[in-house]
């Protein structure tokens, strides 16, 4: 069984940083790429980027360069997202999920996502 | 970017009842790269149709989307209570990938 399992709620103050994990079993991890998405408080969904597993190569979505560095660590199966420089307006649900990108793209499966709150 | 545009925003319908969502692109999208999930409150969202019409493993056939070009549609036949939920819809075609900002189905 596939299953994402993230890290726990983090409470964080402005200017820190914050890395959630994403770890996965069930699967053999480098064989489907890795996304994320974020979901701010009352808001839609907004697609942050990807990482290709095999070559650990990230792709980033508009305004999620920089501060937000996608990792891996293929001895664990896991993937790791961590941003820096933390703002208010970061705060939001973060949800790790598997890519499927053969011939048909889509995510397969999601976690549970965690909930990052940055308040001081 | 695509923005992909969902209608209705809330849907009422009573259990029996058809539910039909509409996902629109502002740019033609191949229906390859068309996707619908589904969350229910407090869980990881689900995927439901890849490919546009094609369904995920384990979803039931009362679900069905459709659509090419700029309009997409998810279909849920005979809804039941546990379809309650919010569903939406990405587009994986164009850089950065989106997602539509989601239609809630009700069921009263």
């Amino acid at each position: 069984q596939v299953q994402l399992v993230q890290s726990g709620s983090e409470l964080k103050k402005p200017g820190a940083s914050v890395k959630v994990s994403c770890k996965t079993s069930g699967y053999t991890f480098t064989s489907f790429a890795m996304t994320w998405v974020r979901q701010a408080p009352g808001q839609g969904l907004e697609w942050m980027g990807w990482i290709n597993t095999n070559t650990g190569n990230p792709t980033h979505a508009p305004g999620f360069s920089g501060r937000f560095v996608f990792s891996l660590d293929t001895s664990v199966s896991t993937a790791y997202l961590e941003i820096s420089s933390l703002k208010p307006e970061d705060s939001a649900v973060y949800y790790c999920a598997r890519l499927m990108t053969y011939y048909y793209y889509y995510i397969d499966v999601w976690g549970k996502g965690t909930t990052v709150t940055v308040s001081s | 970017e695509i923005v992909l545009t969902q209608s209705p925003a809330t849907l009422s319908l009573s259990p029996g009842e058809r539910a039909t969502l509409s996902c629109r692109a502002s740019q033609t999208v191949s229906g390859t790269f068309l996707a619908w999930y589904q969350r229910r409150p407090g869980q990881a969202p689900r995927l439901l149709i890849f490919g546009a019409s094609r369904r995920a493993t384990g979803i039931t056939d009362r679900f069905s989307g459709s659509g090419s070009g700029t309009d997409f549609t998810l279909t849920i036949s005979r809804l039941e209570p546990e379809d309650s939920a919010v569903y939406f819809c990405q587009q994986c075609e164009t850089l950065p990938w989106t997602f539509g900002q989601g239609t809630t189905v009700e069921i009263k």
